[in-house]
C-alpha cells in the first residue's frame, strides 16, 4: 500500500531564512508522481511543486525546490528566502501514474516569524 | 476563468441523515476528485470521476457515493451520516485524469451532531 509520512508536525523559520520540510513515502510502483501542497489558514489548497519519479532532475519553482531521493523514497521541500505568506500547512502527496488514488501525508505546520 | 467552487460553505446535519455536497469544476476540466479532511489531518482520497465515470476510489464505505454531470460538475452524497463524517470536504478538478494538475476548491465544512 502507498503511504506518505511527514515526521515534522510543526516547524518555524525566521523571515528570509531557508527551511526544509521532510517527506518519506512507500510505494511498490516504479513510476509515480510526488507533490507538495500548501494550505494557508484560509484553507484553499494550492499546488506548490510536483515531481515525476522517472525524472532524476529535482523540480524547482522560484523559491521552492525539492530534493528527490528515489532509492531512499525521500522527497523534501526547501523554501528559500522565507516570506510571511509562506505560513501554512504543507502536505506531501503521492499518486500512481495509473491515476487511481492520491495519498496525502499528515502535514507540517510551518510558521514564518518576522 | 472561474476557479473551482463548492457549495454550501458550511452545514450541520444530524447523525443518520443524508447530505449532498456540490462542486463546480474549473472551465475545461473533465476530472474531479473528492477528499475528506478531518481536523488536523491530511486529506483522505474518497474517489475520482473522469468524464462521468468513477476512475478510482479510496477506503470509504459505499454510503459515500458520487456523480459527475455532462458539464463536469459533481456531487458527493453521504448517507446514514456518522459523527466521524464531520470534516472539511474538498473537491479538486483537473484537465485530465489524475492529480498532476489539480486545482482545489475552498471546501465544505460538514458538522454531524
Amino acid at each position: 500500500a502507498q503511504t506518505v509520512t511527514q515526521s515534522q508536525p510543526e516547524m518555524s523559520v525566521q523571515e528570509a531564512e531557508t527551511v526544509t520540510l521532510s517527506c518519506t513515502y512507500d510505494t511498490s510502483e516504479s513510476n509515480y508522481y510526488l507533490f507538495w501542497y500548501k494550505q494557508p489558514p484560509s484553507r484553499q489548497m494550492i499546488l506548490v511543486i510536483r515531481q515525476e519519479a522517472y525524472k532524476q532532475q529535482n523540480a524547482t519553482e522560484n523559491r521552492f525546490s525539492v530534493n528527490f531521493q528515489k532509492a531512499a523514497k525521500s522527497f523534501s521541500l526547501k523554501i528559500s528566502d522565507s516570506q510571511l505568506g509562506d505560513t501554512a500547512m504543507y502536505f506531501c502527496a503521492s499518486e500512481k501514474t495509473s491515476y487511481d488514488k492520491v495519498i496525502f501525508g499528515p502535514g507540517t505546520s510551518l510558521s514564518v516569524i518576522p | 476563468e472561474t476557479g473551482v467552487t463548492q457549495s454550501p460553505t458550511h452545514l450541520i446535519k444530524t447523525r443518520g441523515q443524508q447530505v449532498t455536497l456540490r462542486c463546480s469544476s474549473q472551465s475545461g476540466h473533465n476530472t474531479v476528485s473528492w477528499y475528506q479532511q478531518a481536523l488536523g489531518q491530511g486529506p483522505q482520497f474518497i474517489f475520482q470521476y473522469y468524464r462521468e465515470e468513477e476512475n478510482g476510489r479510496g477506503n470509504f464505505p459505499p454510503r459515500f457515493s458520487g456523480l459527475q454531470f455532462p458539464n463536469y460538475s459533481s456531487e458527493l452524497n453521504v448517507n446514514a451520516l456518522e459523527l466521524d463524517d464531520s470534516a472539511l470536504y474538498l473537491c479538486a478538478s483537473s484537465p485530465a485524469r489524475g492529480a498532476y494538475e489539480q486545482y482545489f476548491g475552498p471546501g465544505t465544512r460538514l458538522t454531524v451532531t
